[in-house]
């Protein structure tokens, strides 16, 4: 079945400095996504991204979607401490709404 | 901002019990969802629900699940006889009216179920 695979699994950053982290896949996704999760809490979309290529900015975050469709990375700038959480890529497998998950990259900010 | 909300938050239960945990989707939202994360796993895929009837369902989503919309506002799920290794975290999500297909879904805090 379709896997998202993405790294690195953890990261331990200081405050201010910026961070990467990928998402690959064995087959082609036609929208990738990032959400974050924050302890305690439900996943929350960070950015949306429909066209192989794209780049996209949201705030200190960009992201772009790879032009096999088979891979996206997130970028975020000048970290700081609210930041942490878990990061996951995710694609829709189908149009009634299943999203295929990656195992999610855990940032941890000191400040 | 508008939001998905779940109850209980926490529930704890003895083995065989049913379950049901309850959700509010965004009031206009029309496509509904429910996805599980086992502790230090990641999210997955249980069911999609749309002009009150399942669209997609996955493996684990057996014969002991079911979804229901009961009235304009809520939507249940209902586990009918728990075992140990439903243990997780349930997340209710709904989308709006591009559907499914964006993958643009608003979640829900969770309902955090023990199975003991």
């Amino acid at each position: 079945g379709q896997q998202l695979n993405q790294s690195p699994q953890s990261m331990f950053i200081q405050e201010g400095e910026d961070v990467s982290m990928n998402c690959t896949s064995s087959s082609i996704f036609n929208t990738w996504l990032w959400y974050k999760q924050e302890p305690g809490e439900g996943p929350v979309l960070l950015i949306a991204l429909y066209k192989a290529g794209e780049l996209t900015s949201n705030g200190r975050l960009t992201a772009q979607f790879g032009i096999t469709r088979k891979d996206s990375f997130l970028n975020i700038s000048a970290s700081i401490p609210s930041d942490v959480g878990i990061y996951f890529c995710a694609g829709p497998s189908s149009n009634t709404g299943k999203l295929i998950f990656g195992q999610g990259t855990t940032l941890q900010v000191k400040p | 901002e508008p939001e998905v909300t779940q109850t209980p938050s926490h529930q704890v239960t003895q083995m065989g019990q049913e379950v049901i945990l309850r959700c509010v989707p965004i009031s206009n939202h029309l496509y509904f969802y429910w996805y599980r994360q086992i502790l230090g796993q990641k999210v997955e895929f249980l069911v999609s629900f749309y002009n009150n009837e399942i669209s997609e369902k996955s493996e684990i989503f057996d014969d002991q699940f079911s979804v229901e919309r009961p009235d304009g506002s809520n939507f249940t799920l209902k586990i009918r006889s728990t075992k140990l290794e439903d243990s997780a975290m349930y997340f209710c999500a709904s989308s709006g009216a591009g559907g499914g297909g964006t993958g643009e879904l608003f979640f829900g805090e969770g309902s955090r179920l023990t199975v003991l």
